[in-house]
């Protein structure tokens, strides 16, 4: 079955920079990537997803970009504000198989420091 | 508003004393999913339902049921919880069963099983 790493577990990064957060996925046969946020006390939400026919993808300060062939995609955050500072998990699923069934990562915790 | 509702949000328990954590949406939404998330170890999927009485294992099912008897609920069953079931839990639903749906997620349920 699928098998999602992710990298770091912990971020620290100073207001204003960017951060990065990479994930490897195992299933050459996932072709849908979300990015979860998760507040303090509160259940993760969607912030951006990118489907396999698409390099890349922007949303204001976040990106995520998909390398198909090596099977890994990335997270980027610029001009990282406190707010920033949160859980963010990514995850692979199938989009029109097992039911959507969605493949987490372990999660990383960012912090951004002002 | 559109909310998935969880409760208890917080549990302390005892080894075997059956509970049930209840879920609910409000949103018309197929599918429904619980999920227990620990560091470093991200969301696990524990069951799924693709519509009413249709439910399915996800990856770590042991020591738990469900019941989809209507499109809104999904609870939680530990018929003889055990100290390895003290995790955060969170139920989560999403539009429909196949395609790009977003995973709107509850505020999470914290249990302790001594």
């Amino acid at each position: 079955g699928e098998n999602v790493e992710q990298h770091p577990s912990t971020l620290s990064v100073q207001e204003g920079d960017s951060a990065v957060i990479k994930c490897t996925y195992s299933d050459s046969a996932s072709n849908y990537f979300p990015w979860y946020k998760q507040e303090l006390g509160k259940g993760p939400q969607l912030i951006i997803d990118i489907r396999s026919n698409v390099g890349e993808k922007k949303d204001q300060r976040i990106a995520v970009t998909l390398n198909k062939t090596a099977k890994h995609f990335s997270l980027h955050i610029t001009e990282t504000q406190p707010e920033d500072s949160a859980v963010y998990f990514c995850a692979a699923a199938q989009i029109y198989n097992q039911g959507g069934k969605l493949i987490f990562g372990q999660g990383t915790e960012l912090s951004v420091k002002p | 508003e559109a909310q998935v509702t969880q409760n208890p949000r917080y549990l302390i328990t005892v080894t075997g004393k059956k509970l049930t954590v209840t879920c609910s949406q409000n949103m018309n939404h197929e599918y429904m999913s619980w999920y227990r998330q620990d560091p470093g170890l991200g969301l696990r999927q524990i069951y799924y339902s693709m519509n009413v009485e249709v439910t399915d294992k996800g990856d770590v099912p042991e020591g738990y049921k469900v019941s989809r008897k209507e499109k809104r609920n999904f609870p939680l069953i530990l018929e003889s919880p055990s100290p390895n079931q003290t995790s955060l839990y969170f139920c989560a639903s999403s539009l429909r069963t196949s395609g790009h749906n977003e995973q709107f997620f509850g505020p999470g349920t914290r249990l302790t099983v001594l």
